[in-house]
């Protein structure tokens, strides 16, 4: 049963803000909400981890609302250098938790 | 500092053969992980070590897949009498202690079985 659920693919323009929306309807109390990004022929980097309201990092913004139930990834005045694949992940609590990977949302960024 | 290292980093083997696959994590890591990516798919867990103990090998598909972490640093994972549905890229990913989430991968072995 997958955890999570997002877009598989988005197209952005240079220069534009995106917001990529992950559901987690059954998020556990204790879960972390864990974003990672893949670039072709690389493995995925750990991008931002938030588990309520709204983290933000050199990278990213992580917008977490009270129930939990979504999250929303912003990249701000993204790059073609943005473009790659984008994992949302949930889990991570008090115990051990296998990871599970979904197939995340492909991000191209457009000239 | 050093990341995480995987070799070889491209690996080709006949259909039967066995292969071994080696892993580096980021010294003082005590958790790593393996995982096998096909092409346009997410990462899919095979195993978790925690120092040298292996605590999750449900993930692994076959009992032609094993994997070990002898002194709890290095890793290998040991394919044995591959098959043309093992090609895929398989990826190593260390972390600290309990934060299993926050992960550091290594640039994967591209197997290709022929």
């Amino acid at each position: 049963l997958a955890k999570t659920t997002q877009p598989i693919s988005m197209d952005s323009y240079e220069g534009q803000e995106v917001n990529i929306t992950c559901s987690h309807n059954n998020i556990a109390t204790n879960d972390y909400i864990t974003w990672y990004q893949q670039f072709p022929s690389q493995g995925p980097r750990f991008i931002i981890q938030g588990y309520k309201t709204k983290v933000t990092n050199e990278v990213a913004s992580l917008f977490i609302p009270a129930d939990r139930k979504s999250s929303t990834l912003s990249l701000p005045r993204v790059s073609l250098s943005d473009t790659a694949v984008y994992y949302c992940l949930v889990g991570g609590g008090t115990s051990y938790d296998k990871v599970i990977f979904g197939p995340g949302t492909s991000l191209s960024v457009i000239p | 500092g050093a990341g995480v290292s995987q070799s070889p980093r491209y690996k080709v083997a006949k259909r039967g053969q066995d292969v071994a696959l080696r892993c580096d994590p980021i010294s003082g890591h005590v958790s790593l992980f393996w995982y096998q990516q096909a092409l346009g798919q997410g990462p899919e867990f095979l195993t978790y070590f925690q120092n040298e103990a292996q605590l999750d090998k449900s993930g692994l598909p076959s009992d032609r897949f094993f994997a070990e972490r002898p002194e709890g640093s290095v890793s290998t994972l040991k394919i044995q009498r591959t098959q043309q549905e093992d090609s895929a890229v398989y990826l190593c990913a260390s972390s600290l202690d309990r934060v299993i989430y926050e992960q550091y991968f290594g640039p994967g072995t591209r197997l290709t079985v022929t």
